[in-house]
C-alpha cells in the first residue's frame, strides 16, 4: 500500500536560517511523482515542487529544494533562508496513476 | 480568474440536514476528486472522477454522494449530516492519469461545521 510518512509534527527555525521537513514513502511502483505543498492558516494548500521518480537531479524552486534520496525512498524538503512567512504547515505527498496520497504534515513556525 | 472553484466556502448547519458543495474548474483537466481534511489536518481522497467516471471510492459512508455532470463539475451531496462530518472538503483536479508526472490543483477549500 502505498504512504507517505512524515515524522516531524512540529518545527521550528530561526528567521533566515535554512530548515529540512522529512518525507519518507512507501510505494513498489516504480513510477510516481513526489510534491510539497504548503498550507498556510488561511487554509489554502499551496503547491511547491515537485520530483519525478525518473529524475537525477534533485528539484529546485526558488528557495525551495527537494533531498530525493531513491534507494532511502526519502523526499525532503529544505527551505533555505527562512521567512516569517513561511510559517505554515507542510504537507509531503505522493502521487501514483490517478490518486494522490499525503502525509499527516508538518507544521513549521519561523521563529523572529 | 480562479482556477479551481469551491461553494460555499462556509457552511454551518444541524445534524440530520442535507447539503451541497459545489466545484468547478476551469483548467481543462479531465480528473477531479474530493478529499476530506479533518481536525487534525489529516488529508484524505474521498473520490476520485475521470470525464464523469467515477475511478476512485474510498471507504465513504453511502450518506455522501459525489456528481459529475460534466468533466468541469464534480458536486458533493451529503445526506443526514452528523457531527463527525465536520471538516474542510477540499476539491481538486489534475490532468488524467499523471499524477506521476503533474501536480493537484486546490480549490480554496469548504469547512463545513454539524451543530
Amino acid at each position: 500500500a502505498q504512504k507517505i510518512t512524515q515524522t516531524q509534527p512540529g518545527m521550528f527555525v530561526q528567521e533566515k536560517e535554512a530548515v529540512t521537513l522529512d518525507c519518507t514513502y512507501d510505494t513498489s511502483d516504480p513510477s510516481y511523482g513526489l510534491f510539497w505543498y504548503k498550507q498556510p492558516s488561511s487554509g489554502e494548500m499551496i503547491f511547491l515542487i515537485y520530483q519525478g521518480s525518473y529524475d537525477q537531479q534533485n528539484a529546485t524552486e526558488g528557495r525551495y529544494s527537494l533531498n530525493f534520496q531513491k534507494a532511502r525512498k526519502s523526499a525532503n524538503l529544505v527551505i533555505s533562508a527562512s521567512q516569517l512567512g513561511d510559517s505554515a504547515m507542510y504537507f509531503c505527498a505522493m502521487g501514483l496513476g490517478q490518486n494522490f496520497v499525503f502525509g499527516p504534515g508538518t507544521r513549521l513556525s519561523v521563529l523572529p | 480568474d480562479t482556477a479551481v472553484s469551491q461553494t460555499p466556502k462556509y457552511l454551518v448547519t444541524q445534524m440530520g440536514n442535507d447539503k451541497s458543495i459545489k466545484c468547478e474548474q476551469n483548467l481543462g483537466h479531465d480528473t477531479m476528486y474530493w478529499y476530506k481534511q479533518d481536525s487534525k489536518k489529516f488529508l484524505k481522497i474521498m473520490f476520485s472522477y475521470n470525464n464523469k467516471e467515477l475511478i476512485i471510492n474510498e471507504t465513504v459512508p453511502n450518506r455522501f454522494s459525489p456528481k459529475s455532470p460534466d468533466k468541469a463539475h464534480l458536486n458533493l451531496h451529503i445526506n443526514s449530516l452528523e457531527l463527525g462530518d465536520s471538516a474542510v472538503y477540499f476539491c481538486a483536479s489534475s490532468h488524467p492519469g499523471t499524477a506521476d508526472t503533474g501536480e493537484l490543483f486546490f480549490g480554496e477549500g469548504s469547512r463545513l461545521t454539524v451543530l
